[in-house]
Parts: structure tokens; sequence; C-alpha cells
């Protein structure tokens, strides 16, 4: 059973930062684009970034972009999230997800982690 | 711009039948969705990915109550034989170059 389990968050001050772990098993990490939706307390999902197998491909949303960084290291079967910059609003549960396609980066998630909570506040 | 609609709530008798959509935008027609399931507390679960021409494959363990169609920009999940657990937020999610994107929610109801 493929597993993605997600670690990092807490509480940070606006402006500081925090990095974001998920660790996967049970697949070929290294063969499948993965990606970091968040969801805001009460509010529906949201698609934060998402990364090829290969690192060679990134995308952000525009919410995001300049502040997060997506990596892999697929030696680890780890992916992360680095938040710099943080904004009361980047305050959400933060999940990974699994692409399904091994050919596309941007494509459905057919899998997903437990979450981890992000709080930003002073 | 590629957007998805979705009513925000939606209820139904226990061992009923409910069709919950999701509306693609104009002009993107031809584009696949997935849909997840979120129970209260937890996180998501993929339930299918569901293509333009109504076919469409479950994930592990979706049992046969769960189906999907298709037609024009309207993407259907269909839950029969409801059962309480089925009360829950289900989102459906579809990409396009450069984004996914996802629809608000349908929260389910189960009377």
């Amino acid at each position: 059973e493929v597993q993605l389990l997600d670690s990092g968050g807490g509480l940070v001050q606006p402006g500081g930062s925090l990095r974001l772990s998920c660790a996967a098993s049970q697949f070929t990490f290294s063969s499948y684009a993965m990606s970091w939706v968040r969801q805001a307390p009460g509010k529906g999902l949201e698609w934060v970034s998402s990364i090829s197998g290969t690192s060679g491909s990134t995308y952000y949303a525009d919410s995001v972009k300049g502040r997060f960084t997506i990596s892999r290291d697929n030696s680890k079967n780890t992916l992360y999230l680095q938040m710099d910059s943080l904004r009361a609003e980047d305050t959400a549960a933060y999940y990974c997800a699994k692409g399904q396609s091994g050919t596309y980066v941007l494509y459905s998630f057919d899998y997903w982690g437990q979450g981890t909570l992000v709080t930003v506040s002073s | 711009q590629l957007v998805l609609t979705q009513s925000p709530s939606a209820s139904a008798s226990l061992g009923a039948s409910v069709k919950l959509t999701c509306t693609l935008s104009s002009g993107h027609s031809s584009y696949a969705i997935a849909w997840h399931q979120q129970q209260p507390e937890k996180g998501p679960r993929y339930l299918m990915k569901l293509n333009s021409d109504g076919s469409h494959s479950k994930g592990d363990g979706i049992p046969d109550r769960f189906s999907g169609s298709s037609s024009g920009t309207e993407r259907y999940l269909t839950i029969s034989s409801l059962r309480s657990e089925d009360e829950a937020d289900y989102y459906c999610q579809t990409w396009g170059t450069g984004i996914q994107v996802f629809g608000g929610g349908t929260k389910l109801t189960v009377l």
C-alpha cells in the first residue's frame, strides 16, 4: 500500500520560514510527479506546487510563487516544501499528493498524505 | 481560464442515490477530472479519474457504489446505496498548462 507521511508543520511568525517533508514508500518514488496541496481552516483544497520525477520541471500557484520552493530527494524517497516569507494567509493543513501518471507532471492525484498543519501567527 | 464549479451542498437519504456535478469552464469540454472524497477531520482520498467520454478508473478499494459519467462540460459523481460514511466533502480536480485546479467542493449530507 502506498504511504505518504507529511511532517514539519508548526507555529511560525509572519515573515518566517518552515520546511515541510513528505516521506514516501511502497512505490517507485522517482517515477512519479509529486505535489503539495493546502487547505485553510474551513476552506477547500488549493493546489500549491508540483514537481516532476526527475526534478526537471516545477510548477507553482501564483499565491506562493517566489516564496515557496518544491524539491525532492529520490535517494531518500522524500518530497520537500521550503516555505519562506510566510504570511497569515498561508495558515493551512498541507498535504503531499502522488501524481497518477508516470509521464505527465500535471495530472490527477491518486494518493494523499495525512497532512501537516502550518500556523502563521505572531 | 480553467475553472471548476461545484454546488456547495447536497443531501440525500440513507440508502438512496445522489449525483454530484462538477462543471468545467467553457471551452474545456475535453478535459478529464478526478474526484476526491474528504471525510470529516481526515485527509482527502482519491475516488476516480473521469474522462470526457465518461470512462473512468477508480482508486484502490473504492466500492462499485461510486461511479462517474460525463456530458459536455459536466462531470458527475453518482453514489448509490448511500451510507452514513459517505457524508463528506467531495472535490473535483483538473489540470492544464502549468496549473492544477480544484473545484470549491460539495458538502454531502446523508439524511
